[in-house]
């Protein structure tokens, strides 16, 4: 299984700051997700990033928002932007595994003030 | 519209009293369907993956079977290690689809 670690693992910000969450594979994929989960809320996917193109964002997320990095194999970012408090969640990013589903990491705790 | 619906929304359970979570999905090509235990404040861990009717997985005191619209995670003995958020998903054109999820609390 995949090996997945993310920074910061929790953050206060500002009204109309911007964060970059950052996720590291131990091994390489293809693709990588991030997700948002809302206080007391399942998993909603933000976006799939694939290296070497543009992030597909899902409906309801778009890119000013949400800008993603993919610059190789193993890394991603994720940048909240303009953040407002309806931003704050837990961040989660994920690679699939070769059974179909996907690893998770520890996820990245964010407290929009 | 693909769903998944997980029930019941909460559960709480004596210390070794069984009982069992439920996953009903409507997907179609449907890849897998996951199990994932989370506990408060961190990522999800994988637990099983089911792909066909009739499949059935165990680990530990938890055994999660598979019918062709809903999986049943069984939960046998409980202890209150187990307390957790149990996720069930699906697979749809790699893509991970999650139920809201069941927020298990097993009592000493």
């Amino acid at each position: 299984s995949a090996v997945i670690s993310q920074k910061p693992s929790r953050d206060i910000c500002q009204r109309g700051t911007s964060l970059t969450i950052q996720c590291q594979v131990d091994s390489q994929v293809t693709m990588m997700f991030w997700y948002r989960q809302q206080p007391g809320q399942s998993l909603t996917l933000i976006a799939t990033a694939n290296q070497g193109s543009e992030a597909t964002y899902e409906s309801g997320f778009v890119i000013d928002k949400f800008p993603i990095s993919r610059p190789n194999l193993t890394f991603s970012t994720l940048t909240v932007s303009n953040m407002s408090p309806e931003d704050s969640s837990i961040y989660l990013c994920s690679a699939p595994s070769s059974s179909e589903t996907q690893y998770f990491g520890p996820g990245t705790r964010l407290l929009v003030l | 519209e693909d769903q998944v619906t997980q029930s019941p929304e909460a559960l709480r359970l004596q210390e070794g009293e069984s009982s069992s979570l439920n996953c009903s999905y409507t997907v179609s090509g449907l890849r897998g369907l996951f199990w994932y235990r989370q506990d408060p404040g961190k990522g999800p861990e994988f637990l099983f993956t089911l792909y066909s009717a009739g499949e059935e997985k165990e680990k530990e005191r938890l055994k999660a079977t598979l019918t062709k619209k809903e999986s049943f995670l069984h939960i046998t003995a409980p202890k209150p290690e187990d307390s957790a958020t149990y996720l069930c998903a699906v697979n749809r054109d790699d893509k991970i689809i999650f139920g809201k999820g069941t927020r298990l609390h097993i009592l000493p």
